[in-house]
């Protein structure tokens, strides 16, 4: 498998669940991002991890919480969400943290909290 | 306060036609500049991007972008569309760093 993958596509939770959100790259980058897509709004970046450590964390609530194991593996654990947190998690991966560097997305996954 | 504005919420183009898509930005520098494209329950695709050099950038599937410095603008043009250009497209910049922030984007219909 090539690329970025994202599991699941789909997800429906209630606001006392916990779930979580995985990305796996397979393209031997460095680093890995997660953004957030609400409709006709722009795409918000919530973390990056370059080598494993966050190094963004853009003011996100602790509802919340990402994990990155290695550098291919990337996890956004979610509990107790509320319902404007549905929307499209994106994940993203480069070779290196910079501007430099093409983000690659995975499809995302579409996330609807009841 | 920095900002990426994308004017056109949703163009409808015929098939074979010409499309441009706007993008405007705001920064005290120019930044690293991107278009992305989201096809139907897809991620995002990168299209081309430009950090300097010759300011008309050439990317996949056959589209370009202009940078214009004195008009704050990086907009993105196709000669001929084709029915699966349908999607929508996301302008962005990046000051210098892995910052990128998206326009609200622009959703494209092709009618043939």
């Amino acid at each position: 498998e090539t690329g970025v993958t994202q599991t699941p596509r789909h997800l429906v939770m209630g606001m006392t669940n916990k779930k979580s959100l995985k990305c796996e790259q397979h393209l031997g980058h460095n680093a890995m991002y997660w953004y957030k897509q609400s409709a006709k709004k722009p795409l918000e970046l919530m973390f990056v991890y370059s080598l494993e450590e966050r190094v963004e964390n853009n003011s996100v609530p602790s509802r919340f919480s990402p994990e990155c194991p290695n550098s291919s593996h990337l996890f956004l654990h979610l509990h107790t969400l509320q319902p404007e947190d549905s929307a499209l998690y994106l994940c993203a991966s480069s070779q290196e943290s910079s501007g430099l560097e093409t983000q690659y997305f995975g499809p995302g996954t579409r996330l609807l909290v009841l | 306060a920095q900002s990426v504005t994308q004017p056109d919420i949703h163009i409808t183009v015929s098939e074979g036609a010409s499309l441009e898509l706007r993008c405007n930005y705001s920064y005290g520098a120019t930044p690293y500049l991107f278009w992305y494209v989201q096809s139907p329950g897809q991620g995002l695709q990168l299209l081309l991007k430009y950090f300097s050099g010759d300011t008309l950038v050439q990317g996949i599937k056959g589209f370009e972008a202009e940078f214009k410095r004195s008009q704050s603008s990086f907009n993105l043009r196709k000669p001929s569309v084709h029915w699966s250009d349908a999607a929508e497209y996301f302008c962005a910049v990046a000051p210098n760093d892995y910052k990128l922030s998206f326009g609200a984007g622009t959703t494209v219909t092709v009618r043939a």
